[in-house]
């Protein structure tokens, strides 16, 4: 079965500094995977997805993604965060059967 | 084009009620599903719909169930409502439901069990 674990439930960078958020996955078949972004009182927005091709993945907001299939990790990374970056982050796995299966969320702290 | 909408977007029943949500998926979509996300068990499938027929269901009671009509639009019924069941309804549409096809998220509904 597929899965997905995000490590770390907060991470709290100061305004300005490196974003890591980390994703790794467990999948027995070639993986596409997507990172979301839920900002409070709202539903999930797509950062970026893989499916196929090159493994360094652009997304909107000045995020990117690397997959690297010998670690299992697709984590997310933005060069220098915003105040407004501020929200939870879900990496996802999206199964063969038609759904997403996502790791518990990373909540990202900005300070200024 | 507009994007998913959910209807409504908050909530409150007593335990014992039943209760439907509505979703109406972004135009040209086929596929809607749904998850319930609660700060415990955070982000589960319950079902995806596609042309009318549910392709998937998650491990969830039969006292949920959904349907979709010919117009995509879907909608999810819990019936005998327990406290338990006090989260946050999202709805996503995409495409076709493929692997690789992006889902697009409502705002979701916040459903409180009192």
């Amino acid at each position: 079965a597929q899965s997905v674990t995000q490590l770390g439930s907060h991470v709290s960078v100061s305004e300005g500094a490196l974003v890591l958020l980390r994703c790794n996955y467990s999948s027995s078949v070639p993986p596409y995977l997507f990172w979301y972004v839920q900002y409070p009182n709202q539903g999930l927005q797509l950062l970026l997805k893989y499916t196929t091709g090159a493994t360094l993945v652009k997304g909107i907001n000045g995020f990117e993604a690397e997959f690297k299939k010998s670690e299992t990790s697709f984590h997310l990374t933005k060069p220098s965060a915003h105040m407004s970056d501020a929200a939870e982050y879900f990496c996802a796995v999206s199964d063969s059967s038609y759904k997403l299966i996502f790791g518990s969320g990373t909540r990202l702290l900005v300070r200024p | 084009k507009a994007g998913v909408t959910q209807t409504p977007r908050y909530l409150i029943k007593t335990r014992g009620q039943q209760v439907t949500l509505s979703c109406s998926p972004i135009s040209g979509h086929r596929s809607v599903s749904w998850y319930q996300q609660t700060p415990g068990q955070g982000l589960q499938f319950l079902f995806e719909y596609f042309s009318e027929t549910q392709r998937n269901k998650g491990n969830f009671p039969g006292r949920f169930s959904g349907r979709q009509f010919s117009n995509s639009r879907s909608e999810m019924n819990v019936s005998t409502l327990e406290l338990g069941d006090s989260a946050l309804y999202l709805c996503a549409s995409s495409l076709q439901g493929g692997v690789t096809d992006t889902q697009y998220f409502g705002p979701g509904t916040r459903l409180t069990v009192l």
